[in-house]
């Protein structure tokens, strides 16, 4: 059973980059499946932020796009999120998740999730 | 870009049958797939249903899904209620270049 466990500050400063990982375990990257990055602000709903193939090709929310960064390391087994210029408004619960079947846009797995805070 | 309108609560007795709809404001339901979330107070959210009516495995028979052209909305059924069931519900569906999720369906079993 593939596992899921993001890792990364808890806290940030306004204007920085957020940088989360996710650990994958139980599943190698390196043999498919898309993966990605959804979070939630405290009370709030959903919002995706971007999904990655294995191979590194990339779909981001056209909204975020310009601050997003969605990498993938297999030799580490894990996908990384940047967000770059952050404001109070990118506080949330930042889940990764794998994909369903082929596609960029079904999460099947989801992680614990991280709480990141955005404050000075 | 369209928008996924959801029922803001349900609620139902436990062992009774449940429907949460899922309504499409542009566009047919039926171009793109469409996906159901399970959130318990204080968890991550679980995948129950997704393309229209797939459930991933480990997922209880009882969730089902299923999309109307006529209405151009999605549905998500839980039978046989359980007091665990309680939970925010989300559906999701996407274009060519975004998801779009509902706003969510807080489901009470009393």
């Amino acid at each position: 059973q593939v596992q899921l466990q993001e890792s990364g500050p808890g806290l940030v400063k306004p204007s920085e980059t957020l940088s989360l990982t996710c650990a994958v375990s139980g599943y190698s990257i390196s043999s498919g499946y898309y993966w990605g990055w959804i979070r939630q602000p405290p009370g709030k709903g959903l919002e995706w932020i971007g999904s990655i193939y294995h191979s590194g090709s990339t779909y981001y929310n056209p909204s975020l796009k310009s601050r997003v960064t969605i990498s993938v390391d297999t030799s580490k087994n894990q996908f990384s999120l940047k967000l770059s210029s952050v404001t109070a408004a990118d506080t949330a619960v930042y889940y990764c998740a794998r994909l369903c079947s082929s596609s960029w846009y079904a999460p099947c797995y989801w992680g614990q999730g991280t709480l990141v805070t955005v404050s000075s | 870009n369209f928008m996924l309108t959801q029922p803001h609560s349900v609620s139902e007795s436990p062992g009774k049958t449940v429907t949460i709809s899922c309504t499409r404001s542009s566009g047919s339901i039926a171009s793109n797939y469409v996906q159901w979330y399970q959130q318990r107070p204080g968890s991550s959210p679980t995948t129950v249903i997704y393309e229209d009516n797939q459930r991933p495995s480990g997922v209880p028979d009882r969730f089902s899904g299923s999309i109307d052209s006529s209405s151009n909305s999605a549905s998500l059924t839980i039978s046989g209620l359980k007091t665990e069931d309680e939970a925010d519900y989300y559906c999701q569906s996407y274009d060519s270049s975004n998801w779009v999720f509902g706003g969510g369906t807080k489901l009470t079993v009393l």
